[in-house]
């Protein structure tokens, strides 16, 4: 079993839609959790990063962290055709160890 | 967060040769990470750099063939040794930030 799961996509939809992205997780000793986002041909950038349990809100990106299900989620809310990328989640269990990576949503933005 | 360049950012390289793949931040970091991507896949860990001591590598990824040198707290190179066709994938170089981790743009190998 894979320490992080993630549903490959691809996910498409139209502009302005409402994008969830979810990841579950086995190891319940991860407390950082992380998303990034990678464009074609581009490196990984960091869009969200949260400890412990809760949400936390960027503008359009909202991430939520549920612990006891081991389940973590990014929302992005009035998608635009530039949200077209991949999405990886990460974590670890705490600073300065290994980070696990999930496989990498992909989402396609239509205009 | 720290800029991280990384170079070459592609290339295509012969079966049996090597390729030094370089990684500059803008400021000293004590760890530095080499990542490998393969098509479609999530980010691999192939070892982790400390200044002055020898790289952790993880299971998998041995030192002949991926030898990285790490002389200051700013620089590191990864080799891909002996290269075969099923070493065609990103290699990405990464560093501990605050808030997570700092990625390069990538190298993209292809070998043929």
């Amino acid at each position: 079993q894979k320490e992080v799961e993630q549903d490959p996509g691809p996910l498409s939809v139209p502009e302005g839609a409402i994008v969830s992205l979810n990841c579950t997780y086995s190891n319940s000793a991860f407390q950082y959790f992380m998303w990034y986002r990678q464009y074609s041909r581009k490196g990984p950038e960091l869009l969200m990063y949260t400890y412990s349990s809760g949400n936390k809100e960027d503008g359009r990106f909202t991430a939520q962290v549920d612990k006891s299900s081991k389940y973590i989620s990014l929302f992005i809310r009035d998608s635009q055709p530039s949200d077209s990328a991949t999405y990886l989640c990460a974590m670890r269990k705490n600073n300065f160890n290994k980070f696990y990576f999930g496989s990498g949503t992909k989402l396609n933005v239509k205009p | 967060s720290a800029v991280i360049s990384q170079k070459p950012s592609r290339d295509i390289c012969q079966r049996g040769t090597s390729l030094t793949i370089q990684c500059q931040v803008d400021s000293q970091v004590t760890m530095m990470f080499w990542y490998r991507q393969q098509p479609g896949q999530s980010l691999t860990l192939i070892a982790t750099a400390n200044q002055g001591s020898e790289a952790t590598y993880e299971s998998g990824f041995v030192i002949d063939k991926f030898p990285i040198s790490r002389p200051n707290l700013t620089f590191s190179t990864l080799t891909v040794s002996n290269m075969s066709p099923e070493d065609s994938s990103i290699y990405l170089c990464s560093v501990e930030d605050p808030t997570g981790a700092g990625f390069g743009q990538g190298t993209r190998l292809t070998v043929v």
